[in-house]
């Protein structure tokens, strides 16, 4: 079984600075994908970024990285340049089985302060 | 290129009730899970269907049961509703390349009175 483990409830971050979203995993399983995603208050989930168990660098999508520490099994989100746009719960998810089901952490809220 | 559409976004219900809920997924993708997120438990999976078949379950009781049409929209349906049953539910679909992202809707809000 997987387990997602994160444990920041809430986080505040200053506009333009940067931010570093905690995740750690657990899996016996040697393949799995890890994702983060962005859920604003309207609810949607939005896709951030994925980082697979045998990828040899870190993800990275515009303004987003995965710090991803395999030993250590943590794959942590860093949000460069934080905007108020960035407000929101960031999941971090995992699957062993190639798509789902995905396993998700509680979330964590991040709130941009202007 | 449209997303996943869930239908309604809100619903009230009453205890003992049944309800339905609707998800298109993107067009192409062939597999659609269902999510229930609460505040509790936050966000727990349900099942995914492929082809019309259930493919994973999760660990919900035999209430929660679901579909897929051959045009790769689903419905889950909830019955003999009960106030633990208010949740948003979500749905999500993806492509069968594997170790892709799932796309989400915007789901449907669900309150049970």
């Amino acid at each position: 079984a997987q387990k997602i483990t994160q444990t920041q409830p809430g986080m505040f971050v200053q506009e333009k600075e940067a931010v570093t979203l905690d995740c750690t995993y657990d899996t016996s399983d040697p393949s799995y994908g890890l994702f983060w995603y962005k859920q604003p208050s309207s609810g949607e989930m939005i896709f951030l970024i994925y980082q697979g168990s045998y990828d040899q660098q870190n993800a990275t999508e515009g303004r987003y990285s995965l710090n991803f520490q395999k030993a250590r099994k943590s794959a942590n989100l860093v949000i460069s340049a934080s905007q108020l746009g960035d407000s929101a719960m960031y999941f971090c998810a995992m699957t062993a089985s190639g798509n789902t089901p995905l396993v998700f952490g509680k979330g964590t809220r991040l709130s941009v302060i202007a | 290129k449209a997303g996943v559409t869930q239908t309604p976004r809100y619903l009230i219900k009453t205890r003992g009730q049944q309800v339905t809920l609707s998800c298109s997924p993107i067009s192409g993708h062939r597999s659609v899970s269902w999510y229930q997120q609460t505040p509790g438990q936050g966000l727990q999976f349900l099942f995914e269907y492929f082809s019309e078949t259930q493919r994973n379950k999760g660990n919900f009781p035999g209430r929660f049961s679901g579909r897929q049409f051959s045009n790769s929209r689903s419905e889950m349906n909830v019955s003999t509703l009960e106030l633990g049953d208010s949740a948003l539910y979500l749905c999500a679909s993806s492509s069968e390349a594997p170790w892709t992202e799932a796309f989400f809707g915007q789901g449907t809000r669900l309150t049970v009175v």
